[in-house]
């Protein structure tokens, strides 16, 4: 089945510092590629929909100058937090969609990346 | 998307059968209702879906009712490591994100 690769799983930073996450489909052509953000106790939110080749789409509320979305291939879309500070520190998970692939089947998420800003 | 509305929590015994109801009364006529799970710090993990008709796999089945206005994932005997919040998704298979609520929390113990 489809599997898809995010890494780091954790990444300490200290505050002011960037943190890249990176998200591969690793058996699939991605074609459009979700961020969401999941704080303790709380369901996932989406942050927001990148497709490749185009520039992300942000949900309300989520500061694009702070997460840049990156999905120049297929395969990899990157998320970069930028200046982070204690509050972003979270639970982020990608999710890929290939564009042969449709319904549930077609929802790959990764493992998530813990982020924790000291 | 539909609207979905499931009970916060729940608790099961272990080799007991685990219902877990959702509600979905705006749901149209296109979309699908999908069940995901997510186990502790870790991303969600598909169970099952469905449209009109009940359906099983190896790991859950999901029964529908008529009017499409709410569903059931069975987990016929759960285990242990079924402990986790499930998801259910009404979603029209546009492409666009899943979005998910608050879920319930499936407690299992032994």
């Amino acid at each position: 089945g489809a599997v898809v690769s995010q890494h780091p799983s954790w990444v300490i930073c200290k505050s002011g510092t960037s943190v890249k996450i990176e998200c591969r489909s690793l058996d699939f052509q991605a074609t459009t590629m979700f961020w969401y953000r999941q704080f303790p106790k709380q369901s996932l939110m989406l942050m927001a929909t990148s497709n490749e080749g185009s520039k992300a789409t942000y949900e309300q509320g989520v500061e694009k100058d702070k997460f840049l979305i990156n999905h120049a291939s297929l395969t990899l879309s990157t998320l970069t937090v930028t200046s982070a500070h204690p509050e972003d520190s979270s639970f982020y998970i990608c999710s890929a969609l290939g564009e042969l692939q449709r319904g549930p089947y077609g929802y790959t998420f990764g493992s998530g990346t813990r982020l924790t800003v000291v | 998307d539909a609207k979905t509305t499931q009970p916060p929590s729940m608790d099961c015994a272990e080799g007991r059968a685990a219902n877990l109801p959702c509600n979905h009364s705006t749901i149209s006529g296109n979309e699908y209702v999908y069940w995901y799970r997510q186990i502790h710090s870790q991303g969600p993990q598909y169970i099952i879906h469905g449209l009109k008709n009940n359906e099983t796999n190896e790991m859950a089945s999901l029964i529908i009712t008529e009017d499409r206005k709410s569903s059931t994932l069975i987990l016929p005997h759960a285990t242990l490591r079924d402990t986790a919040v499930y998801y259910c998704i009404g979603d029209n298979q546009a492409g666009t994100a899943l979005i998910f609520g608050k879920g319930t929390t499936l407690s299992v113990s032994s």
